[in-house]
């Protein structure tokens, strides 16, 4: 049983199109995260939900549009989409706000996106 | 905003010797996590530390947390080739949402 689940696991796409990345966790946790990693590893969160709120909005440009349905679910859309935006985007969820308190964090496998 | 630098950004070993990665923050951390990413992969939990001064091992895996709580450090004795990864450590500050270090690419060679 995964844990934390995404879909696609690579998204080859041209620059300008728009594409959804979908994850789902069963670990009945209440924050779910996107996180962004370049090619030099370094991991940025973007945003965060819990229980279907917005709670972190990073700088993070407006052609990013995360969806909560429910808090087992974080959907990631992105609109017209550029060349900067390749990378690996993870998917993570924890049973607190992930903040101060301690909470660890679970990632899903990652989807790669390739922009050309 | 806050930063947790970690040095070094990469390491090659032989396989058998040691290996260390430090984490350092310029304000107090809350606490401080490790995470290790496989080549391919995602970042797994490894540990957390609360306490300053606080050691913990896993096996082969001793992690450490400073008496300031502003550093951290992993170290991992007589490296195998499962030991391949990039290695994170994550901190966070009072309250605020948890803060990724820039990590540490380790390579082994055989």
């Amino acid at each position: 049983d995964t844990a934390v689940s995404q879909t696609p696991k690579y998204l080859v796409t041209q620059m300008g199109n728009d594409k959804s990345i979908k994850c789902e966790q069963n670990l009945g946790h209440d924050t779910m995260y996107w996180y962004k990693q370049d090619s030099k590893k370094f991991l940025k969160i973007m945003f965060s939900y819990n229980n279907k709120e917005l709670i972190i909005n990073e700088t993070v440009p407006n052609r990013f549009s995360p969806k909560s349905p429910d808090k087992a679910h974080l959907n990631l859309h992105i609109n017209s989409l550029e060349l900067g935006d390749s990378a690996v985007y993870f998917c993570a969820s924890s049973r607190g706000l992930g903040t101060g308190g301690g909470d660890t964090q679970y990632f899903g496998p990652g989807t790669r996106l390739t922009v050309l | 905003g806050q930063q947790v630098m970690q040095i070094p950004q990469y390491q090659h070993v032989q396989e058998g010797e040691d290996f260390t990665t430090y984490c350092n923050s310029s304000t107090t951390l809350s606490n401080i996590q490790w995470y290790k990413q496989r080549p391919g992969g995602h970042p797994v939990f490894l540990i957390q530390l609360v306490k300053s001064g606080e050691v913990k091992k896993q096996k082969r895996l001793t992690f450490q947390f400073g008496e300031a709580k502003k550093n951290s450090s992993l170290h991992i004795t007589a490296t195998q080739t499962t030991d391949v990864g990039t290695y994170f450590c994550a901190g966070h500050f009072g309250n605020e949402k948890l803060t990724f270090g820039t990590g540490t690419r380790l390579t082994i060679i055989p």
